[in-house]
């Protein structure tokens, strides 16, 4: 089975801090994404990673950057964190083929205070 | 640009019983997926089920079918005999075939399994 692991389930944070959530998986997948979940939006696509220091924004990059050095890892930055940032942030990787679904991790629900 | 819509923002069911969510979406291309997402209260969203918009054929996972209306672009989700482990939000979402990664995922129902 594939593994999605996000380095912290709970996150608080101050304003105006840098803040790095890490995603790592263990099925050598080629793409990589971090989504932004917030009730009544469903999931919003902040970046996604189709290869190693491959980026593409996604819906909604404003105030987000993210990292790609390794194929297993991605990292979502906030550079300058605000109070508008609170969310659940939620990492998916999926293989190349087109028909396979995204596998998950368990979300890192980030509190700006 | 798809869009995915959920018109339902919680449904409940009663246990043993069926339930349909309804999904519906918008897009110009005619070769895509959909998907049928899960998501507990634990949060690790999981797949429930697909369906290629090639196939005809409905698909179908043990208790979960879904009626795919391609002309109406709808594509709902039944689960039927229902059980309190069904309790979740379910997200419905699309996929182009031809361009991208990406998935666009509708707002999600919150469905309550009674006793």
């Amino acid at each position: 089975d594939v593994k999605v692991t996000q380095s912290s389930r709970y996150l608080v944070k101050r304003t105006g801090e840098k803040v790095f959530l890490e995603c790592v998986q263990d099925m050598d997948h080629e793409n990589m994404f971090w989504y932004r979940q917030d009730p009544g939006l469903g999931l919003r696509l902040i970046y996604f990673s189709y290869d190693v220091k491959m980026k593409e924004k996604g819906d909604i990059p404003e105030g987000y950057s993210v990292s790609r050095e390794k194929k297993e890892r991605f990292s979502l930055i906030l550079e300058s964190a605000s109070t508008n940032q609170t969310s659940m942030y939620l990492c998916a990787s999926l293989a190349e083929l087109s028909n396979q679904p995204q596998h998950f991790g368990d979300g890192t629900r980030l509190s700006i205070l | 640009a798809q869009t995915v819509t959920q018109s339902q923002p919680e449904m409940s069911v009663q246990e043993a019983e069926t339930v349909t969510l309804s999904c519906t979406y918008d897009t110009s291309e005619s070769d895509y997926y959909l998907f049928w997402y899960k998501q507990p209260p634990s949060r690790q969203m999981i797949l429930v089920i697909r369906q290629e918009a090639y196939k005809q054929q409905n698909a179908t996972e043990n208790r979960f079918s879904v009626n795919f209306q391609k002309a109406a672009k709808s594509f709902s989700l039944k689960i039927s005999d229902s059980q309190l482990g069904d309790a979740a939000m379910y997200f419905c979402a699309y996929r182009s075939r031809n361009y991208g990664q990406n998935f666009v995922f509708g707002p999600g129902t919150r469905l309550s399994v009674l006793p």
